[in-house]
């Protein structure tokens, strides 16, 4: 389980603060994931990166910001966000993304937003 | 668009059983890839089994075996001899392959099933 790691695994923020989410990953891969898991509903994509490009972005709201330093970390950045955003944030990756290989997930990082 | 649909919340099933999990997707694709992912309690989401679309026989990993029904858009996981460690979520997912064969990485998950396992 420790081939991709998140921190911090809990988070607590107030709706005016800016925080960031750390993904990284060590298994050589070159693609990148972040998706949001809300109670009761499906996994859902928010970015893809692959070789430290964004190549997806599936209409999350700008408070939500990527960044891909390089293909082995991942950031989400966060501010002024909603109590709708509460929710655990997971982080994957594979080799390509231009396959089908196996995504490999993180243990992710519960939000809650007061 | 591709939908997942698991129709199941919520399953249990007493050790030593088997349990069927259900699972139903809609797409005009003709190419595509279906996984099982079981996430754990607190823990990681890891792939269960993997289905390529244009494969008839159902793929089986050890005690987990898909029925995969292709006219029916139908995917169901099957566990065998259920053990106190297979209690978790379980995710079907799917994946679109292209015609040159890539996918985007982009896979479309189901609501989940809990299953709990029973001494």
């Amino acid at each position: 389980e420790t081939g991709v790691t998140q921190t911090p695994r809990h988070l607590v923020m107030g709706m005016t603060n800016k925080k960031s989410l750390k993904c990284e990953q060590h298994l050589g891969h070159n693609a990148m994931y972040w998706y949001k898991q809300s109670a009761k509903k499906p996994l859902e994509l928010m970015f893809v990166y692959s070789l430290e490009e964004r190549v997806e972005n599936n209409s999350v709201p700008s408070r939500f910001s990527p960044e891909c330093p390089n293909s082995s970390h991942l950031f989400l950045h966060l501010h002024t966000l909603q109590p709708e955003d509460s929710a655990l944030y997971l982080c994957a990756s594979s080799q390509d993304m231009f396959s089908t290989d196996t995504q490999y997930f993180g243990p992710g990082t519960r939000l809650t937003v007061l | 668009a591709q939908t997942v649909t698991q129709s199941q919340p919520e399953m249990s099933v007493q050790e030593a059983e088997t349990v069927t999990l259900s699972c139903t997707y809609d797409t005009s694709e003709n190419n595509y890839y279906l996984f099982w992912y079981k996430q754990p309690p607190s823990r990681q989401m890891i792939l269960v089994i993997r289905q390529e679309a244009y494969k008839q026989q159902n793929a089986t990993e050890n005690r987990f075996s898909v029925n995969f029904q292709k006219a029916a858009k139908s995917f169901s996981l099957k566990i065998s001899d259920s053990q106190l460690g297979d209690t978790a979520m379980y995710f079907c997912a799917f994946m679109k392959r292209t015609a040159g064969g890539t996918s985007y990485g982009k896979l479309t998950f189901g609501q989940g099933t809990i299953l709990t396992v029973h001494p």
